[in-house]
């Protein structure tokens, strides 16, 4: 069975400053996608980051960027220049490719993120 | 487009009784998803819809827990003699199937508490 696991239940980060939040996940597919999502306090969740197993490259969006390591079964993601804003709880999703039948996300514990001023 | 809206946002209830909560997907997305998200813990899924069709459950959802998508549009999901253990935020998510596309879209949630 896929499982995902987010050893960090809590990281705090200074304003400006860098943190990276760890995410390692068991399959034994080779052809997945693993997503971060961002839950602020009270609303709804929002995706950060995607990543196709296939794909080598680590994928990036503006301050945000994964270290993935796909025979380490590994996905952590870096918050560069964190800001206030990026406070909230940070949930590792796997998703196995559709051809095996299944669209369903199986998500991590969460990391909370908090943000020092 | 407005999102994913989930209907009511929060709901009490007393143990024994039934309850139904509503979800309207983005408008053009095809798929919908039911996940619960107790304290602490992150989403688990319950179920999905592709148009009308129920294509996979989760093991999660009990006999009392039924999920309905009438016209391939908005979806309820149902659970009757709720238990203090139903207790959770349920989360709705909608997709559409678009080659290499697989984000779910998430709602606000219907938080649930049974008394």
């Amino acid at each position: 069975a896929q499982t995902v696991t987010q050893s960090q239940p809590e990281m705090s980060v200074q304003e400006a400053e860098t943190v990276t939040l760890s995410c390692t996940y068991d399959t034994s597919e080779s052809d997945y996608y693993l997503f971060w999502y961002k839950q602020p306090p009270s609303r709804q969740m929002i995706l950060v980051i995607r990543q196709e197993a296939y794909k080598q490259q680590n994928a990036t969006e503006n301050r945000f960027s994964v270290n993935f390591q796909k025979a380490a079964k590994s996905f952590s993601l870096k918050i560069s220049d964190s800001q206030l804003g990026d406070a909230a709880m940070y949930f590792c999703a796997y998703r196995v490719n559709p051809t095996s039948g299944t669209y369903k996300y199986i998500f991590g514990t969460g990391t909370r993120l908090k943000v020092l001023a | 487009d407005t999102g994913v809206s989930q209907n009511p946002r929060h709901k009490i209830t007393k143990r024994g009784q039934n309850v139904t909560f509503r979800c309207d997907p983005i408008s053009e997305h095809n798929r919908l998803y039911w996940y619960r998200q107790t304290l602490g813990q992150g989403p688990e899924f319950l179920t999905y819809f592709q148009n009308e069709a129920q294509l996979e459950k989760s093991r999660l959802l009990s006999d009392r827990f039924s999920a309905e998508r009438p016209k391939g549009s908005f979806s309820t999901l149902e659970i009757q003699r709720t238990e203090q253990g139903d207790s959770a935020m349920y989360l709705c998510a909608s997709s559409l199937v678009l080659a290499g596309n697989n984000e779910q879209f998430f709602g606000p949630g219907t938080r649930l508490t049974v008394l």
